[in-house]
Order: structure tokens, then sequence, then C-alpha cells
């Protein structure tokens, strides 16, 4: 099975920008969760979508949101970009059952300057 | 609110020595405890979840609720277990949602 992916890899923007990342789950799974991570705050929960809908949401504002396709893809898209969300950020698919494992991807490195 | 608390941001032991990573938690329900571990240049991965009781690796993790704890554990660390491990949570129906600790790094001198 392949794993999760994710593009881009790296991402570099400036202030106010926006930007799309994209996350392709493990075949089968259904379930895709955001992570975003930062040296100071660790890893902190986004939103996770189920069959096209969101399902959960973390303490982040609007600017961050989202999406699933019909093939359970995903997107995350986080609207004028500010210094701080330079981050790792992470998509992690499941089964969608509670609790299930998650399995991760690489990640995408945003830089905002 | 959930929380996890890992204690230790590094630990170093030597080959062959115990090794125990402490993971705290706060949870008001029956919560579903999880280590993952992150090695150099690999993705996040699961190293075990406490409802299949299963030593991974060598690695056990006991849930004991009346101290709220889910410590990670390894009589005889190998130094191919260097890597960052990560304490988790999910509670209830909270779909697709998990509260990471802090992490801790290990490093297991030859």
């Amino acid at each position: 099975k392949a794993g999760v992916t994710q593009t881009p890899r790296y991402l570099i923007k400036t202030r106010g920008q926006q930007v799309t990342l994209s996350c392709s789950p493990i075949s089968g799974h259904r379930s895709v969760s955001w992570y975003q991570q930062t040296p100071g705050q660790g890893l902190q929960f986004l939103f996770e979508y189920f069959s096209e809908t969101q399902r959960n949401k973390g303490n982040f504002p609007g600017r961050f949101s989202g999406r699933q396709f019909s093939n359970s893809r995903s997107e995350m898209n986080v609207s004028t970009l500010e210094l701080g969300d330079s981050a790792l950020y992470l998509c992690a698919s499941s089964s969608g059952l509670p609790n299930d494992e998650q399995f991760f991807g690489p990640g995408t490195r945003l830089t905002v300057l | 609110a959930q929380r996890v608390t890992q204690p230790e941001k590094l630990l170093s032991v030597f080959k062959g020595a115990p090794v125990e990573l402490k993971c705290n938690y706060s949870y008001s329900g029956s919560p579903e405890l999880f280590w993952y571990v992150q090695y150099s240049r690999q993705r996040l991965q699961l190293l075990l979840r406490h409802i299949s009781r299963e030593s991974i690796k060598g690695f056990t993790a006991d849930l004991n609720k009346g101290e709220t704890s889910f410590h990670l554990k390894k009589p005889f660390a190998q130094e191919e277990d260097s890597a960052m491990y990560y304490c988790a949570l999910a509670g209830g129906t909270s779909y697709g949602k998990l509260t990471f600790g802090q992490g801790t790094i290990l490093t297991v001198h030859p």
C-alpha cells in the first residue's frame, strides 16, 4: 500500500498571501486529519474530514480551512498568511473509526517571510 | 479539556540500560492512549496503543488510570531506539483528533 502523500513538500510565501496544501490518503481511508507542528507549540490538531464533511475542528482561526474531495484527497488553505504560520503541516489518514490508528504523511514545510 | 504531558524533553541512556519515557494525561472520560515514534528522516508512525496490550520492538506501556499515566518502557535499550517519542491521547468520539505531548528525544549511546 502506498503511504500518505503530501504536496508540495516545501513552500515559501510572504505575509498576506494565501496557500493551499494537498494530502492524498492511503487507498481505502476515508478520514484525513491535519496538524500543525511548531517548535513552540508542538503538534496541534487543525481539523478532520470524513466523507467530504468536517467532523472535528481544533482551536485555530478561520483563516485555516480545509475540504475533502470524493476520492478522499484533502486540501487545507491558509489565507492572509502571518509569520507565525510558519510550520510543518502534517496530514494523517485513517479508516475514520473512532480512535483508529492514524498514518502520517511526510509533511509540508511552510515558511512565511 | 484534554492534555498530555511528557516531562522530559531529552533522555539519554546507554545501550543495554532500561529506559522509561514518562507520559501523564488529563481527560475526564475514558481515554485511548498511543505512543508514536519518529526516527531520523522518517515520518511519524505508531509504536503502540494501550488497547492492543502488545509489545512492539521490546517496548511496553501500561495505562494507569489512577495515576493518569501511560509510561513507555523497555528493559534493554538499543542504539536503534534513538528517536523522538510522542505520547498521544484520543478521547471519546473525538474523531480524528489526537492530542500530543511535547515529545521526548531519546538518545541511546553505544
